[in-house]
């Protein structure tokens, strides 16, 4: 069955510091990849999609993600964060055009 | 901008009891979707519609009735409360499948 993992449940980044957040997924086809972001509180907004073509895909708020089909993996990354990108981090795998699998989600500290 | 809108956003039943959840959007999306969320579990399709009068089930569619009138609502529907349904339930739509999704600011319900 596809699935989706996020292997850290909390990650601690001081602020100005570099950002990668870790996203596998078991897919059989070539997948439709997401991240979106929840702030406390919120639903949950898109930062970026890849659908085919060039693997690094750029998004909103200064993230960018890389995928890589030889380690099936869509990491995202940010140069420099903010005390505002503290949040929760979704990734998901399109495994149709109208059902999406969710990973479990990345808690995003960041100190001062 | 009202975008997808959902009410109401805290709700307490007691086991037995019905309510519904109120879904609406001014974006004339034909994709709507009811996820749930629970802590470590990332999201849940419940119930997703592709336009209206057609809905179909998700992942997790037992003790949820959906139903699509207008391209706008698409309201969820518990029969029979249970506490196994407490969470925080999301509304999403989208204007092509399940692509770029709009959610809604969430439902908190608590059943006792």
């Amino acid at each position: 069955a596809q699935s989706v993992t996020q292997p850290d449940i909390h990650i601690t980044v001081s602020e100005g510091a570099s950002l990668e957040l870790r996203c596998n997924y078991s897919y059989g086809a070539t997948p439709y990849l997401f991240w979106y972001v929840q702030s406390p509180g919120q639903g949950l907004q898109l930062l970026l999609k890849y659908f085919s073509g060039d693997t690094l895909v750029q998004g909103i708020k200064g993230f960018e993600a890389e995928f890589k089909r030889s380690q099936s993996s869509f990491n995202l990354r940010k140069p420099s964060v903010h005390w505002s990108d503290a949040a929760e981090y979704f990734c998901a795998v399109g495994e149709s055009n109208y059902q999406l699998i969710w990973g479990a989600g990345t808690k995003l500290i960041i100190k001062p | 901008n009202a975008g997808v809108t959902q009410t109401p956003k805290f709700q307490v039943l007691k086991t037995g009891q019905s309510m519904t959840l109120q879904c609406a959007q001014d974006m004339n999306h034909e994709y709507m979707s009811w996820y749930r969320q629970d802590p470590g579990m990332g999201l849940r399709l419940i119930h997703y519609s592709v336009g209206a009068g057609i809905t179909d089930q998700g992942e997790v569619p037992n003790g949820y009735n959906v139903s699509r009138s207008t391209t706008e609502d698409f309201p969820l529907r518990l029969l029979s409360a249970a506490p196994s349904q407490t969470s925080v339930y999301f509304c999403a739509s989208s204007y092509s499948g399940a692509r770029e999704l709009f959610f809604g600011e969430g439902s908190r319900l608590t059943v006792l």
